[in-house]
């Protein structure tokens, strides 16, 4: 079975720090892995994803994850948070070898970014 | 890109009653749907999937007669919740895949708040 884990449910960072939010997964096989933010009574805005390639994923609004195939990890990391990047963030992911089904999500992180 | 519309994006309705719920592909053919719910600041879960012109997946513990799942078209998937209970207050979204890039949309939820 494929599951996600986000293990903090809250991260706190001030701006202009460097932001991580954890994400370890589990498939039987090879991931697809994405990353989500959610704001408030919204839908999911797509920031990155890992298909296949380097393991170093750069995506949206300056967001980037790496994929550690032996931690079996893909943190988002951004080197200097916002004040506007407070939200939900959701990590997400798909066996390579189950097209067409849907993605699992991980519990969310809610990020905090304080001025 | 591609783009999933979702109506209506809140709804209030009495006890008893039902609601529909629809989304759209506005500029792909989706043939497959995948519907989540979501409780507030939790997880998106998996309900079903539903696939064009054949009868919905449904999820371990989701009621099939509660939430009826129509994909009539290519471009359009419907969510029923019949005789809505307070209970059934959440956050419905659904998702759909482009497999030319293995890129997931999503719609921009509806927000059902039974009375």
């Amino acid at each position: 079975a494929q599951s996600v884990a986000q293990p903090e449910d809250q991260v706190n960072v001030a701006e202009g720090n460097p932001l991580t939010v954890k994400c370890t997964y589990s498939v039987s096989g090879n991931p697809y892995l994405f990353w989500y933010v959610q704001y408030p009574n919204r839908g999911l805005q797509f920031l990155l994803k890992y298909i296949t390639g380097d393991n170093l994923v750069k995506g949206s609004y300056g967001f980037e994850a790496e994929f550690n195939k032996s931690q079996t990890s893909f943190h988002l990391k951004k080197p200097s948070a916002l004040v506007s990047d407070s939200a939900l963030y959701f990590c997400a992911v798909r066996d390579m070898h189950q097209a067409g089904t849907a993605l699992i999500f991980g519990k969310g992180t809610t990020l905090s970014v304080s001025s | 890109g591609a783009v999933v519309s979702q109506h209506p994006s809140w709804v209030i309705c009495k006890s008893g009653t039902s609601v529909k719920i629809e989304c759209r592909s506005l500029d792909f053919q989706a043939t497959t749907m995948f519907w989540y719910r979501q409780f507030p600041k939790q997880s998106l879960m998996l309900m079903a999937t539903s696939n064009e012109g054949s009868k919905a997946t449904y999820e371990q513990g989701v009621e099939k007669d509660k939430f009826l799942i129509n994909h009539a078209s290519l471009t359009l998937s419907t969510l029923t919740v019949t005789s809505a209970h307070p209970e059934d207050s959440s956050f419905y979204i659904c998702s759909t895949q482009r497999t030319t890039n293995y890129g997931y949309t999503f719609g921009s939820g509806t927000r059902l708040t039974v009375v």
